[in-house]
């Protein structure tokens, strides 16, 4: 079992939709989870990260962690084309990430 | 955040060459650094972990005498890769760390290594 699983898409939706990405993990030692965007070749950027359980927001984005199923959600609201790119979460620990394969997001004008 | 900055962002070499990459910190001191590999619709795989004056730490199934690391300043961390294969081709991304939490990580824009 990956520690970090998330289904890798592609997910397309309209723009103005509300889009939803996923990951579970398998440790529950970390506490610290984030959510990455990556544009085509090029390095991924912190778009969130949550400590322990909870909602947190930022603008059109909302990221949750349910530590009792060990689930971690972007919502992403008024979705844009700009926002087209690879999600990815990642569980931190002792300075190291721990990256699942990443959802490609499609958002079609 | 902090900015980073990789060279080259592709190159192709020939089997059996060398290659090395470099990653610039442009605007913090980086003591600790750390290099990925990303194969095509993969995640990122920490390969190491580089410390500036110090050896890197190498995570488990990465060759060392193959991914040569330097972190000979804290602005700047090298990686070689020796007796490049094709199965080598990748992209390689360096990140820096610039504080206590795990998110503090800042990315570089990556490089991609086509070996012929």
């Amino acid at each position: 079992q990956k520690e970090v699983e998330q289904d890798p898409g592609p997910l397309s939706v309209p723009e103005g939709a509300i889009v939803s990405l996923n990951c579970t993990y398998s440790n529950s030692a970390f506490q610290y989870f984030m959510w990455y965007r990556q544009y085509s070749r090029k390095g991924p950027e912190l778009l969130m990260y949550t400590y322990s359980s909870g909602n947190k927001e930022d603008g059109r984005f909302t990221a949750q962690v349910d530590k009792s199923s060990k689930y971690i959600s972007l919502f992403i609201r008024d979705s844009q084309p700009s926002d087209s790119a690879t999600y990815l979460c990642a569980r931190g620990g002792f300075q190291k990430l721990v990256f699942g394969t990443g959802t490609r997001l499609l958002v079609s004008p | 955040g902090a900015v980073v900055s990789q060279h080259p962002s592709w190159v192709i070499c020939k089997s059996g060459t060398s290659v090395k990459i470099e990653c610039r910190s442009l605007d913090f001191q980086a003591t600790t650094m750390f290099w990925y590999r990303q194969f095509p619709k993969q995640s990122l795989m920490l390969m190491a972990t580089s410390n500036e004056g110090s050896k890197a730490t190498y995570e488990q199934g990465v060759e060392k005498d193959k991914f040569l690391i330097n972190h000979a300043s804290l602005t700047l961390s090298t990686l070689t890769v020796t007796s490049a294969h094709p199965e080598d081709s990748s992209f390689y991304i360096c990140s820096l760390f610039s504080g206590a939490e795990s998110y503090e990580q800042y990315f570089g824009p990556g490089t991609r290594l086509t070996v012929t």
